[in-house]
């Protein structure tokens, strides 16, 4: 079974700094991997995901991750961050097995809260 | 496109009591989710559903909880007797379909304190 842990449960950043949101996952067979965010009183939102090709994937918001197999990780990280990107983030992962009606289920981190500060 | 709605929007009960939950999905999603969300952990699947039959509920303490998607549209979920431990946001997500390609849309939740 798969298992993922983010490394910080909270993240305080000055605005316009830059921030990096730490994920590690364990899995024996190959892995999709996402991040979704939560703003306050609201449900989770994609932000971005990777299924195969590039290591590097752009989201919204100017968000991006990279994918490092070696280092079972998927660090998330955005060069200049704003107040309004203060919210708690998720990374998930879920196994590429399966198929028709039938995928691994998405497993979710335990969360970072990120906190921006004027 | 509408959202997935979720209601009520909080709850308070007291332990051995029983609780609903209503989840409506994004129209054309085939795939609905329930996860419960412990506060300062993340979202655990309890059920998925595919149109109406289950795909998924080995996470469901089927003692107390159960859950069931008529019709394959709206979806209910319910917990009789209720736990303190029971306490968390509910969380309904739906997706076109299973796979990958296809995000899941998360409603706003319901917020479950059992007293």
């Amino acid at each position: 079974a798969q298992s993922v842990t983010q490394l910080d449960s909270q993240v305080p950043v000055f605005e316009e700094a830059p921030v990096e949101l730490r994920c590690n996952y364990s899995s024996s067979v190959s892995v999709y991997l996402f991040w979704y965010v939560q703003y306050p009183n609201q449900g989770l939102q994609l932000l971005l995901k990777y299924l195969s090709g590039s290591t590097l994937v752009k989201g919204i918001n100017g968000f991006e991750a990279e994918f490092n197999k070696s280092q079972t990780s998927f660090h998330l990280r955005k060069p200049s961050v704003h107040i309004s990107d203060t919210a708690e983030y998720f990374c998930a992962v879920k196994e590429a097995v399966g198929g028709g009606t039938s995928y691994g289920k998405l497993t979710f981190g335990q969360g970072t809260i990120l906190t921006v500060h004027p | 496109e509408a959202g997935v709605a979720q209601s009520p929007r909080y709850k308070i009960i007291e332990k051995r009591q029983s609780v609903a939950f209503w989840c409506n999905p994004i129209s054309g999603h085939a795939t609905l989710y329930w996860y419960q969300q412990i506060l300062g952990q993340g979202p655990k699947l309890l059920i998925q559903f595919q149109n109406n039959g289950v795909v998924d509920d080995s996470q469901l303490p089927k003692d107390r909880f159960s859950a069931e998607r008529l019709k394959g549209v709206d979806s209910t979920l319910k917990i009789q007797p209720a736990k303190l431990e029971d306490s968390a946001v509910y969380l309904c997500a739906s997706s076109l379909e299973p796979g990958p390609n296809s995000p899941l849309h998360f409603g706003n939740g319901t917020r479950l304190t059992v007293t």
